[in-house]
């Protein structure tokens, strides 16, 4: 069965410090990757998302996510961290044609001052 | 642009009554998507419209549930006798392809709580 996980529920950093969410991913073919953030009582706002190509991919507000096909990782990165980076963040997969994305369950990241 | 929209942001009803939730989605926007969070849950697929053809109702969990899509436009969301377990945020969602891909736009969403 198809399936994202995000492994952390919850992410702790200092403001300025770097940060990584972790997604791994299961699925036959070829994934197509996204992240989206939801900041407090927003809806989901796309990120970034991985395609082909580069496997750096840059997106929104600093964040970039590198898809790593030998550990089915995309995980979400960014050089130094702002308190207003804190925000629930979700990481998504489909594959081919089919247009229904996988969500993982979400990662809490909290960036204290 | 406009992003897509949801109407209204928070519905309060009572158990057994009927709801039905507006998603006006970015225009020239072909697919359509429903989702429901619950408080501290991921999302749950509900359906999903694409152009002409028959909706994906893979997700809908009763037959309380159902969602039509007029015009290729604007999409509706109706909750028949709700039940407390239906509080949720809905979120609907809309995409286009984007380098190949589609990419979904969500909307601020629908508070619903059922007392």
């Amino acid at each position: 069965a198809q399936s994202v996980a995000q492994p952390e529920d919850q992410v702790n950093v200092a403001e300025g410090n770097p940060l990584t969410v972790k997604c791994t991913y299961s699925v036959s073919g070829n994934p197509y990757l996204f992240w989206y953030v939801q900041y407090p009582n927003r809806g989901l706002q796309f990120l970034l998302k991985y395609i082909t190509g580069d496997n750096l991919v840059k997106g929104s507000y600093g964040f970039e996510a590198e898809f790593n096909k030998s550990q089915t990782s995309f995980h979400l990165k960014k050089p130094s961290a702002l308190v207003s980076d804190s925000a629930l963040y979700f990481c998504a997969v489909r594959t081919g044609n089919n247009r229904k994305l996988i969500w993982g369950l979400g990662t809490s990241l909290a960036v204290n001052p | 642009g406009a992003g897509v929209s949801q109407s209204p942001s928070n519905k309060v009803t009572e158990k057994g009554k009927d709801v039905e939730l507006r998603c006006d989605p970015i225009s020239g926007h072909t697919a359509l998507y429903w989702y429901r969070q619950s408080l501290g849950q991921g999302l749950e697929f509900l359906i999903y419209f694409q152009g002409n053809s028959a909706p994906d109702k893979s997700g809908l969990p009763s037959d309380r549930f159902s969602a039509e899509r007029t015009g290729g436009s604007v999409s509706t969301l109706t909750i028949q006798r709700t039940q407390q377990e239906d509080s949720a945020v809905y979120l609907c969602a809309s995409s286009t392809r984007l380098a190949g891909v589609d990419t979904q736009y969500f909307g601020p969403g629908t508070r619903l709580t059922v007392l």
